[in-house]
């Protein structure tokens, strides 16, 4: 069965240290990636998303991502955190013929000043 | 910029009673989807509905639950007699062709 993991439940870092939040996904084919944020009292914001060709995808604000087949994963990366990105992250898979999105359980990130 | 709307952010029901989730999708987009995230758990599947039927639904969207477009705005979805299991929080999303969903903020649901 297909299946997302964010081994990170939690993570803090200072404003402007790089980020990199990790994604796992468990798909015999090659899947549609997608990483949403979610900050308090917000609906689920697409960040990015990966179909097909190249494999490091940008997104908004200044994150980005790469998918390795290799490793079954799609880590999500930005160079210089901002107080601002503090929120919820969830890695999301949609699978072929089926028209739903698996999620992970999300990565909760914190910035310090 | 188009977003999808949910109404009410939050509601309060005793369990037994019957509640209807409100959303109102972006107005060109053709497949609607309901998902659910219980405090600490994951975002989970419930139904998708295109075409005024549910396409795909999980193993969560049992007989006590069910989903209607009633005009062509609203997209609503109903819990017969709710649990306590059902609180939560309910997302609604919708899509036009491509795959990328948009989501709305959510409808915090509380059974007592």
């Amino acid at each position: 069965a297909q299946s997302v993991t964010q081994p990170d439940i939690h993570i803090t870092v200072s404003e402007g240290a790089s980020l990199e939040l990790r994604c796992n996904y468990s798909y015999g084919a090659t899947p549609y990636l997608f990483w949403y944020v979610q900050s308090p009292g917000q609906g689920l914001q697409l960040l990015l998303k990966y179909f097909s060709g190249d494999t490091l995808v940008q997104g908004i604000e200044g994150f980005e991502a790469e998918f390795k087949r290799s490793q079954s994963s799609f880590n999500l990366r930005k160079p210089s955190v901002h107080w601002s990105d503090a929120a919820e992250y969830f890695c999301a898979v949609g699978v072929e013929n089926t028209d739903k999105l698996i999620f992970g359980t999300g990565t909760r990130l914190q910035v310090f000043p | 910029e188009p977003e999808v709307t949910q109404t009410p952010s939050h509601q309060v029901t005793q369990m037994g009673q019957e509640v209807i989730l409100r959303c109102v999708p972006i107005s060109n987009h053709l497949y609607f989807y309901w998902y659910r995230q219980i405090l600490g758990q994951k975002v989970e599947f419930l139904v998708s509905f295109y075409n005024n039927e549910i396409s795909e639904k999980s193993e969560i969207f049992d007989d006590q639950f069910s989903v209607e477009r009633p005009d062509g705005s609203n997209f609503t979805l109903k819990i017969r007699s709710t649990k306590l299991e059902d609180s939560a929080m309910y997302f609604c999303a919708s899509r036009v062709l491509s795959t990328e969903q948009y989501f709305g903020p959510g409808t915090r649901l509380t059974v007592t």
